[in-house]
């Protein structure tokens, strides 16, 4: 069974500030997103990391994947109140003929102005 | 274009009757999925289609029925649902394969609400 582990489930933090999210399992995955979901809405792709040790820049937002493909961190540069939002990271592995994804539990951001 | 589309996006719906949700994507996946996502938790995998062939069924109880009628369209049938079925339905498309190609994209969601 897999498990995508995700913290801190909740941050509120000031304008300006800096955060990293994590996401953390004991299984190895084909490829990693992350996405980010306004309430009522579908998630919105961020970005896919596919290789270990990969690095991935959008503007003020870092993405890692781990070196052994188990785990990603997102770290957002000065964050703004437009950051805020809920962010989901999720693992990607192939079962039967299709691709399957594991959520992470999310992590709720309120950037404060 | 990486859209996936749904509709309707808000049902409202009785215990007794019969009501179909609708997802299109033009993006040439041939692997398409139903996610059902309640208040606070994240979306929870419920049927894949790789194929128009029905791949995986977690298990979802009979009163949903989905329905691939072409590579493009994915439908789900609801019939004789429960009040706690009512939640956020969310389908997703993908390519088939490893890496980066299996990454899902997902439409807006439909809000389903069950009396």
């Amino acid at each position: 069974t897999q498990l995508l582990e995700q913290s801190p489930q909740f941050l509120s933090i000031q304008e300006g500030e800096n955060l990293t999210v994590y996401c953390n399992s004991s299984s190895v995955f084909s490829s990693l997103q992350w996405y980010r979901q306004e309430p009522g809405e579908g998630p919105v792709l961020l970005v896919t990391v596919v290789t270990g040790g990969e690095v991935k820049k959008l503007k003020r937002l870092t993405f890692q994947f781990g070196d052994a493909r188990k785990d990603s961190s997102l770290h957002i540069t000065a964050a703004q109140p437009g950051d805020t939002g809920l962010y989901l990271c999720a693992g990607a592995w192939q079962e039967s003929s299709a691709s399957k994804i594991i959520f992470g539990s999310g992590t709720r951001l309120s950037i404060r102005p | 274009d990486t859209e996936v589309t749904q509709t309707p996006k808000h049902l409202v719906m009785g215990m007794t009757n019969k009501k179909s949700l609708k997802c299109e994507q033009h993006m040439g996946h041939r692997a398409m999925y139903w996610y059902k996502q309640k208040a606070k938790k994240p979306p929870e995998l419920m049927f894949v289609y790789s194929y128009e062939k029905l791949s995986i069924n977690e298990s979802v109880p009979s009163r949903f029925s989905p329905e691939c009628p072409n590579s493009s369209l994915l439908n789900l049938h609801l019939h004789a649902l429960q009040p706690e079925d009512s939640a956020l339905y969310l389908c997703a498309s993908s390519h088939r394969g490893q890496g980066g190609r299996n990454t899902q994209y997902f439409g807006p969601g439909t809000r389903l609400t069950v009396l």
